[in-house]
């Protein structure tokens, strides 16, 4: 089955901890993104990579971290610095030849 | 300041009808355009896309696109209660700089379809 994992769908921490989101894809697509998405709002950029060991900021990169050390992967990490956490995390992955962007099914992370 | 604006609603048709949802964008190099439907508590999905001016159907679904007024709907026809979903409109942007390629989203239209 071809397609993008998110793990854990909810992840619960406390202020002050950074966690780290999974996204892995087996569709052997070059780019992947960071998105969040907050009640009753749109999609907003986090990060994004075009290729393995290069990614650039997107809009809101503030009190984010990434990497892409593997076509497959590109973990995201909250930070301590992020000050409002909260909100429903989506990846997605492009084909390189194609305009069109595919999500994973999310993680809902909550601090408190 | 890319921006794409929707009309949040909630949009409420009937069952059968046809819903109407509209989308415009700001930067008028925008290239291409994309419509997800999102269910409650899930992830966006890729239901159109469309590229050139004038209309695109997939079964019950017809994009419109118009660059001159800077304008995208989705049209529904026989409209299910399994339609019922927020729509997000997304437009792309080739930056040709930076070879990159972004999307903007609106907020989103949420649409209920009445049995």
């Amino acid at each position: 089955d071809g397609g993008i994992t998110q793990s854990p769908k909810y992840l619960f921490r406390k202020e002050g901890q950074n966690v780290t989101l999974s996204c892995e894809q087996n569709l052997n697509h070059d780019a992947m993104y960071w998105y969040r998405q907050d009640p009753g709002q749109g999609l907003r950029l986090i990060y994004y990579s075009q290729i393995v060991n290069d990614f650039q900021k997107g809009d809101i990169a503030e009190g984010y971290s990434v990497s892409r050390e593997k076509k497959e992967s590109f973990p995201l990490t909250v930070t301590s610095a992020q000050k409002n956490p909260t909100a429903f995390y989506l990846c997605a992955s492009r084909d390189g030849s194609g305009l069109e962007q595919y999500f994973g099914p999310g993680t809902r992370l909550t601090v408190t | 300041q890319k921006e794409v604006e929707q009309n949040s609603g909630p949009l409420s048709v009937p069952e059968g009808a046809i819903a109407s949802l509209n989308c415009t964008y700001s930067d008028r190099v925008s290239q291409s355009f994309f419509w997800y439907r999102q269910y409650s508590g899930k992830s966006p999905e890729l239901i159109m896309s469309i590229y050139s001016n004038g209309d695109k159907e997939d079964g019950r679904f017809t994009a419109q696109l118009n660059k001159a007024s800077q304008y995208v709907s989705l049209l529904i026809r026989d409209s299910q209660p399994s339609d019922s979903a927020t729509y997000l409109c997304a437009v792309n942007i080739v930056d040709s700089g930076a070879g990159s390629y972004q999307l903007t989203f609106g907020k989103g239209t949420k649409l209920s379809v009445i049995p």
